[in-house]
């Protein structure tokens, strides 16, 4: 059972416009949420996080929002450029002792086209 | 070296051999982690280790041992493995954290291959 859901497999954007990447999430005792992203040959590098406690958050050109009514965060990344072409994977963590353990979404695949 | 490496980065191993994979962190992190990522999958947690305790073992066949000697090092040792074992390995670290929050640092990973 996949607790963390990305649904969209890739998506492909033109330089300039806005990357909007969706995650969705079935258990509730998540209270912390990540996006990565990985280039091929690398390791997934940390971009941006959330607490459960806000809706939203912001760092430059990114911005994750979290809906936890409806169990869905999305990236967005405005405007986008061809250097965020790469893998995106959200992760969410929570739930008492889990010391930090994060749980995968299986990656939505940036293209963004000059 | 900085940030997280891991060694080999590739390793091709026949089922009937013994290999192990390195793993060290140059960050202060006290908390380290294998993940395994197949194909079209997403990554699965193996092993947590915090202050080299074992905190974590999600239900990983024991043809997969690993072992922390200190808050830096982490290997997985391989025996026996099956073709479907192979996968890109992941370790990554961070500092621990009582429930939820913090960001794990990833190394680049070793690309094994089964035969």
């Amino acid at each position: 059972d996949q607790q963390v859901k990305q649904n969209s497999p890739s998506l492909s954007v033109q330089e300039g416009r806005i990357s909007i990447l969706n995650c969705d999430y079935t258990n509730s005792m998540f209270d912390y949420f990540l996006w990565y992203k990985k280039y091929p040959a690398e390791g997934p590098t940390f971009l941006i996080s959330i607490s459960s406690i806000k809706d939203k958050n912001e760092d430059g050109r990114f911005t994750v929002f979290l809906n936890k009514s409806a169990k869905h965060l999305s990236l967005h990344i405005v405007p986008s450029q061809p250097g965020d072409s790469a893998v995106y994977f959200c992760a969410a963590s929570g739930g008492g002792t889990s010391y930090g353990k994060l749980t995968f979404g299986q990656g939505t695949i940036l293209t963004v086209h000059p | 070296e900085t940030g997280v490496t891991q060694t080999p980065r590739h390793l091709v191993m026949g089922m009937t051999n013994k290999k192990s994979l390195k793993c060290e962190q140059h960050l202060g992190h006290n908390a380290m982690y294998w993940y395994k990522q197949s194909a079209k999958k997403p990554l699965e947690l193996m092993f947590v280790y915090n202050f080299k305790e074992q905190t974590e073992n999600n239900s990983v066949p024991s043809r997969f041992s690993p072992e922390c000697p200190n808050s830096s090092h982490l290997f997985l040792h391989l025996h026996t493995l099956q073709p479907e074992d192979s996968a890109l390995y992941l370790c990554a670290s961070s500092q621990v954290v009582a429930s939820g929050g913090g960001e794990q640092f990833f190394g680049p990973g070793t690309r094994l291959t089964v035969l």
